[in-house]
């Protein structure tokens, strides 16, 4: 039982590339969240889904998609990345109405 | 606007003696508060969590505390150990919010010295 494991750990981009991120749990969790956390600004949230095939807006969403084909995997895409976009990535999921929610250990991100 | 405030950056305490970790926040649809830890190069790990129809909720060492008048919460650390200290997050969520997401605190780093 694995959890929630991210891919990749460590990535450097270059400013105008692309990438995606992935995300997989092996809990069978309804519920799935894509955070990013900045120095002194706690995590917030980029996007969620509440099931297969859903996807909702969080709190900052602007320059990054997602999908969620599958309902062991959500996928965050950015199109055209931006210096801002450096961060540290988390990605977690929730079972069906659970305010607890399972963390994978995170991909750092670097735009240069 | 912060809605989770967690207003100390950080706390340094002795081995055996309590951490007493704070967190305010500003919106009253929020019912139900849970705590995290993370070291450094890992996620967020969850510790312990209260529903708003609780005061207190105790797990082991950890105890968490709601004071929904004042809209405070508090963690309690008792005996603190040095496998304690990392990055304290407090978290809630409520009614309106996306799905059962989380609003975090900026965090607390909890320094445990032997």
């Amino acid at each position: 039982n694995a959890g929630v494991t991210q891919t990749p750990k460590f990535r450097v981009l270059k400013t105008g590339q692309s990438m995606t991120l992935l995300c997989a749990q092996d809990m069978n969790h309804e519920y799935m969240y894509w955070y990013r956390q900045d120095p002194g600004m706690g995590l917030r949230l980029i996007h969620y889904s509440v099931g297969e095939g859903t996807t909702a807006k969080g709190e900052v969403p602007d320059g990054y998609n997602v999908s969620r084909l599958k309902k062991q995997n959500f996928l965050l895409g950015l199109e055209s990345a931006a210096p801002s976009q450096t961060s540290v990535y988390f990605c977690a999921s929730s079972a069906w109405g659970s305010g607890e929610q399972y963390f994978g250990p995170g991909t750092r991100l670097t735009v240069t | 606007d912060q809605q989770v405030k967690q207003n100390s950056p950080s706390l340094s305490v002795q081995e055996g003696r309590i951490s007493i970790l704070n967190c305010d926040y500003t919106n009253s649809m929020f019912d139900y508060f849970l705590w995290y830890k993370k070291y450094p190069a890992e996620g967020p790990t969850f510790l312990i969590s209260i529903s708003s129809i609780k005061d207190k909720n105790e797990d082991g060492r950890f105890t968490v505390f709601l004071n929904k008048s004042a809209k405070h919460l508090s963690l309690h650390i008792v005996p603190s150990q040095p496998g304690d200290s990392a990055v304290y997050f407090c978290a809630a969520s409520g009614e309106g919010q996306a799905g059962t997401a989380l609003i975090f605190g900026k965090g607390t780093t909890l320094s445990v010295s032997s």
